[in-house]
């Protein structure tokens, strides 16, 4: 069956770094979703990634490994509007997406 | 864990006719669902917030004449999008809330429905 794991909550400190890890079992793939979501509010997109390697864009960056079906998101210099959760999702080979269930990210002071 | 599923997965229709997607929640009954619209590469767009027995609420700028939900049980929702034309082609994308969590956050998404209006 086709499968997203991503923890169900990390707490982190304003300024400091963070890691939401993604892995991934699914038929066929084409591309991986970051989306950012804050409570009663819909999705933001965050980041696509399909070729292997790290995308940066501000203080987000997104990393890809196909062959370990793995992909994570960096927060750098968290700041508390970035408690929210974070969603993983995987576009498979008939361009479906497959959710994770999300990460909810609590930054504390 | 809960799943969502959606049905058509995938659809191509004339321009004028009208289309239904279906969204299901498989194990639990969802008192609330949600339809978006994406565009590629872009953050999800909500339409509207449909809850079971209930009329749905429509965002700004969505015309509930031309995209008809109905949330007749709690696992059902249906999206239907009248008199469809070109620039209703998107990528549509239901969530569903589980109604028996005390967790009023979360949400599960479904796999979304591509529609072509030719």
């Amino acid at each position: 069956g086709q499968n997203i794991d991503q923890p169900t909550e990390m707490t982190a400190t304003e300024g400091a770094i963070v890691q939401i890890n993604c892995t991934y079992q699914t038929s066929g793939f084409n591309g991986l979703f970051w989306y950012q979501q804050h409570a009663g509010e819909a999705p933001t997109f965050l980041s696509y990634n399909v070729l292997d390697g790290l995308e940066e864009k501000g203080r987000f960056s997104s990393f890809l490994s196909r062959s370990k079906g793995y992909s994570y998101l960096l927060l750098k210099e968290l700041q508390m509007k970035d408690s929210a959760s974070y969603l993983c999702a995987v576009m498979d080979s008939n361009y479906q997406l497959i959710w994770g269930a999300g990460t909810k990210l609590i930054i504390k002071p | 864990g809960a799943v969502v599923s959606q049905h058509p997965s995938r659809v191509i229709c004339k321009s004028g006719t009208s289309v239904k997607i279906e969204c299901r929640s498989l194990d639990f009954q969802a008192t609330t669902m949600f339809w978006y619209r994406q565009f590629p590469k872009k953050s999800l767009m909500l339409m509207a917030t449909s809850n079971e027995g209930s009329k749905a609420t429509y965002e700004q700028g969505v015309e509930k004449d031309k995209f008809l939900i109905n949330h007749a049980s709690l696992t059902l929702s249906t999206l239907t999008v009248t008199s469809a034309h070109p620039e209703d082609s998107s990528f549509y994308i239901c969530s569903a809330r589980d109604g028996s969590r005390g967790d009023q956050e979360t949400q599960y998404f479904g796999p979304g429905t591509r529609l072509l209006v030719l």
